[in-house]
């Protein structure tokens, strides 16, 4: 199974950029890398999703080099409403690895 | 177009007692999950489907079990309900290519 590590936790201030890394040093060649925020309470969320390069949405942007042991989520100018846990999650969205597995996520405080 | 629904939403049990939580999915998603999530933990894979009747273990699939008899639903039981199994259950569906669509979770207390 592809593990992700990811720091346990992370403080910034509103307004201000942050990026969030993930290590899977054992990413499969057909794995993507998915990432979910959750809020207390409520079940995760899908953020976005990469298999390599720079993909951005309306949300965020993701980051992944071309060895694509990493990857860095970047979410710009974030609010106290973006308070939340990350996930970094990588495997297969079609066929193939279908036992996804998450790791502990990144909680992220946003400090006015 | 409710997505993910679980149910019941909140339920005491004593030790040694059973019970079922349902996952009922609109979307017609091929492949659905079960997690459990703790104070301050991650999500841990218990089982999950790839199809109509077809079920295999995840991380932590000891003390449950599962069946997908109809592809919109994916049941989870518990035998004989320990405190360990004090948790918030989450059910998740995707389609063959795509992310993961998450029910608003499952609180079990069990004493």
């Amino acid at each position: 199974l592809a593990k992700t590590t990811q720091p346990i936790s992370m403080d910034s201030y509103e307004g201000q950029e942050v990026n969030i890394t993930c290590s899977h040093n054992n990413i499969a060649t057909n794995d993507y890398i998915t990432w979910y925020q959750q809020f207390p309470s409520q079940g995760p969320r899908f953020i976005i999703q990469g298999y390599k390069t720079k993909v951005t949405n309306e949300v965020a942007s993701l980051f992944i080099p071309a060895d694509r042991k990493s990857s860095t989520l970047s979410l710009p100018r974030v609010s106290l409403s973006d308070t939340a846990v990350y996930y970094c999650l990588s495997g297969d969205s079609g066929a193939g690895s279908y036992q996804l597995t998450f790791g502990k996520g990144t909680k992220l405080s946003v400090i006015p | 177009n409710a997505g993910v629904t679980q149910t019941p939403k909140f339920r005491v049990l004593k030790t040694g007692q059973s019970m079922t939580l349902l996952c009922a999915q609109d979307m017609n998603h091929e492949y659905m999950y079960w997690y459990r999530q703790d104070p301050g933990m991650g999500l841990r894979l218990i089982h999950y489907s790839v199809g109509e009747g077809t079920t295999a273990k995840g991380e932590v699939p000891d003390g449950y079990n599962v069946s997908r008899l109809k592809k919109q639903n994916f049941l989870l039981g518990l035998e004989s309900a320990a405190p360990s199994q004090t948790s918030v259950y989450f059910c998740a569906s995707r389609p063959f290519s795509g992310e993961l669509f998450f029910g608003e979770g499952s609180r079990l207390t069990v004493l």
